[in-house]
């Protein structure tokens, strides 16, 4: 089976602007998991959809917002950036029963 | 207090000897128990899971876990250069949400 992917790989954006980043599961993997790594926080669960519903949140602003998709695709959105949300961006998918994490590679985020 | 508290290290072992990581819980309603691996620039790999108390072996790696205690610790054997990488805790809470702890990092010196 292919592995997660996620598009895209590397991002440049200014303060202010906007940024949807892309994850596509393992094949029959209904949950998509997002999360930030700093090397300052380590990693930090952004949320989790499951089916196309939003089924755990973690304790980030709502500038941070995700979705699914009918065939488990999920998108992650970032609105009005921060310096401080440049980071690691990782996406897990999972069977549906919240246990072993499988990562995608990760798009790395640098906000000027 | 955080929820997965790992030391953040770095923790420096001889290679050949036995690496020893530790993670502390504090939701006692917790059940499930991985432990991760992350190589510098890559994402985090599954090494281990638990889920009942005492130990499990897999290789040169075991997981112990000790419910009453609210740790779980992984050891790992004949410690290879190639084991050095930030060894990531994460805990499934009664909520079901899995927590993580920050990682420690973990150095092999030939």
């Amino acid at each position: 089976k292919a592995g997660v992917t996620q598009t895209p790989r590397y991002l440049i954006k200014t303060r202010g602007q906007q940024v949807t980043l892309s994850c596509s599961p393992i094949s029959g993997h209904r949950s998509v998991s997002w999360y930030q790594q700093t090397p300052g926080q380590g990693l930090q669960f952004l949320f989790e959809y499951f089916s196309e519903t939003q089924r755990n949140k973690g304790n980030f602003p709502g500038r941070f917002s995700g979705r699914q998709f009918s065939n488990s695709r999920s998108e992650m959105n970032v609105s009005t950036l921060e310096l401080g949300d440049s980071a690691l961006y990782l996406c897990a998918s999972n069977p549906g029963n919240q246990e072993t994490q499988y990562f995608g590679p990760g798009t790395r985020l640098l906000v000027l | 207090q955080k929820e997965v508290e790992q030391n953040s290290g770095p923790l420096s072992v001889p290679e050949g000897a036995i690496a020893s990581l530790n993670c502390t819980y504090s939701d006692r309603g917790s059940q499930s128990f991985f432990w991760y691996r992350q190589y510098s620039g890559k994402s985090p790999e599954l090494i281990m899971s638990i889920y009942s108390n005492g130990d499990k072996e897999d290789g040169r790696f075991t997981a112990q876990l000790n419910k009453a205690s609210q740790y779980v610790s992984l050891l790992i054997r004949d410690s290879q250069p190639s084991d050095s990488a930030t060894y990531l805790c994460a805990v499934n809470n009664s909520n079901y949400q899995l927590i993580w702890g920050a990682g420690t990092k973990l150095i092999i010196k030939p």
